[in-house]
């Protein structure tokens, strides 16, 4: 079954901690992207691949970094964790002509302490 | 940047009660999608829009687009307690693929 598969579900992790989110996706899908949502927040977007190799920061500035070395494989870093990091992180995909959207992961929730 | 800003920000009705969410673009919308989210999980793609008037239906969700007024509207009939969660509208700019989201609205459905 084609999906959209974001791991850990959960994280709580030490400040400077270095921490990789994983998003991987089974539809070939050539776009991906992740998003930031704080509680009862609007999604923001950080990061954005439109292919291999190419990475694009988005509106909301993040001290992440993303690669795309693989089509099916668009992982999140954050080198040192801190507290303001603390969020849910969704990871998203859509194909070139995208008439069904996104189609999103379930999420990494972070906690830093 | 395009905004999207959602009316209301919550809903509380009963279940059998119909009911509207609203979702108004700041600027043009070439593609309006709308998603339902539960407390902290991914986003469910309902339907998309893309031509001024289209009018789609899933089930008992009816959502329309509203081109000159720059806005769309979700429908939802005979509201159950599974249609509680929150209501996205995201959408493109011209000759984008990145979607913009509006804050989204809470509802919750008593039985």
């Amino acid at each position: 079954e084609a999906d959209i598969y974001q791991t850990p579900r959960y994280l709580v992790i030490g400040t400077g901690k270095k921490i990789t989110l994983e998003c991987s996706q089974t539809m070939g899908h050539d776009k991906m992207y992740w998003y930031q949502q704080d509680p009862g927040m609007e999604l923001h977007l950080i990061h954005y691949s439109y292919g291999v190799n190419s990475t694009e920061k988005g509106d909301l500035s993040s001290e992440s970094t993303v690669s795309r070395i693989r089509t099916e494989h668009f992982p999140l870093t954050l080198e040192s964790a801190r507290p303001s990091h603390t969020s849910q992180y969704l990871c998203a995909s859509s194909n070139a002509g995208q008439r069904d959207g996104y189609t999103f992961g379930s999420g990494t929730r972070l906690t830093v302490v | 940047s395009q905004e999207l800003e959602q009316s209301p920000q919550s809903l509380i009705v009963q279940e059998g009660k119909n009911l509207t969410i609203n979702c108004t673009s700041s600027k043009t919308l070439y593609g309006l999608y709308w998603y339902k989210q539960k407390y902290g999980e991914g986003l469910i793609f309902l339907m998309m829009l893309q031509k001024g008037g289209e009018e789609k239906s899933h089930e008992k969700i009816t959502a329309k687009l509203d081109e000159k007024k720059q806005q769309s509207s979700l429908h939802i009939t005979a509201s159950q307690p599974s249609h509680a969660g929150i209501y996205l509208c995201g959408a493109s700019g011209a000759g984008s693929y990145q979607l913009t989201f509006g804050k989204g609205t809470k509802l919750s459905v008593i039985p």
